[in-house]
């Protein structure tokens, strides 16, 4: 079952822009990370913030977690052609096992 | 390391046949896990193995599909008899500590039953 929901399902912008996804969970987490998917690929991990984090960067990434909302966001800054993906959250809400939304489709026009 | 790697990369094949899907995960990782994607129903967790051993497969749909790893550096996830609606795209992944680092995920494979 998919714990995290990210909103919007799909953004389009241009290259330049940033880019703003969002992630709500509904029980208690020790982690959430967000991961990229290419078209026809795999996933491949971004960035993991814990329950004791409020804020993480990572290059051009930056992630905010507020746990008394259970919600998550992902900001990319001046998107580039290249980030055009799917982008998933997911939690540790059911344990050792990662529950994954159904994901942001992002794409940034050149 | 190559990485987590799943084999085959696509499979066609037609109902009521028996299909083996195949993932060797990143050497040390104590994890295991498969996932199918579907535009329907998103990333589901189908089970996932700590140490070889099963620990969770309640997303498994039916009797019709099964798992196992009979060593660190191998798994089987089969489903016999095949059905349309098994069609998806099956991702393995592994990870060092559960869910509390990063999963690296193999890159798929894709299963389109007839």
């Amino acid at each position: 079952s998919q714990q995290g929901e990210e909103d919007p399902q799909a953004l389009s912008i241009q290259e330049g822009e940033n880019a703003t996804m969002n992630c709500s969970y509904k029980t208690s987490i020790n982690n959430l990370q967000w991961y990229r998917q290419n078209s026809g690929r795999g996933l491949v991990h971004l960035i993991l913030i814990r329950s004791n984090e409020r804020e993480k960067h990572s290059g051009r990434l930056r992630v905010t977690l507020d746990t008394s909302k259970k919600s998550s966001s992902l900001l990319i800054t001046a998107s580039r052609a290249a980030d055009t993906a799917s982008y998933f959250c997911a939690t540790d809400e059911a344990g050792n096992m990662l529950t994954f939304g159904g994901g942001t489709r992002l794409m940034v026009k050149p | 390391d190559a990485g987590v790697i799943q084999s085959p990369r696509h499979e066609v094949t037609e109902m009521g046949q028996e299909v083996t899907l195949r993932c060797k995960p990143i050497s040390g990782h104590d994890y295991l896990f498969w996932y199918r994607q579907t535009m329907m129903r998103g990333l589901e967790l189908l089970i996932y193995f700590n140490n070889n051993v099963p620990i969770d497969d309640s997303g498994m749909p039916e009797d019709r599909f099964s798992a196992k790893m009979p060593n660190a550096s191998f798994s089987t996830l089969k489903i016999q008899p095949s059905e349309p609606r098994d069609s998806a795209v099956y991702f393995c992944a592994s990870s060092s500590r559960g869910s509390s680092v990063e999963a690296f995920f193999g890159q798929g494979t894709r299963l389109t039953v007839v």
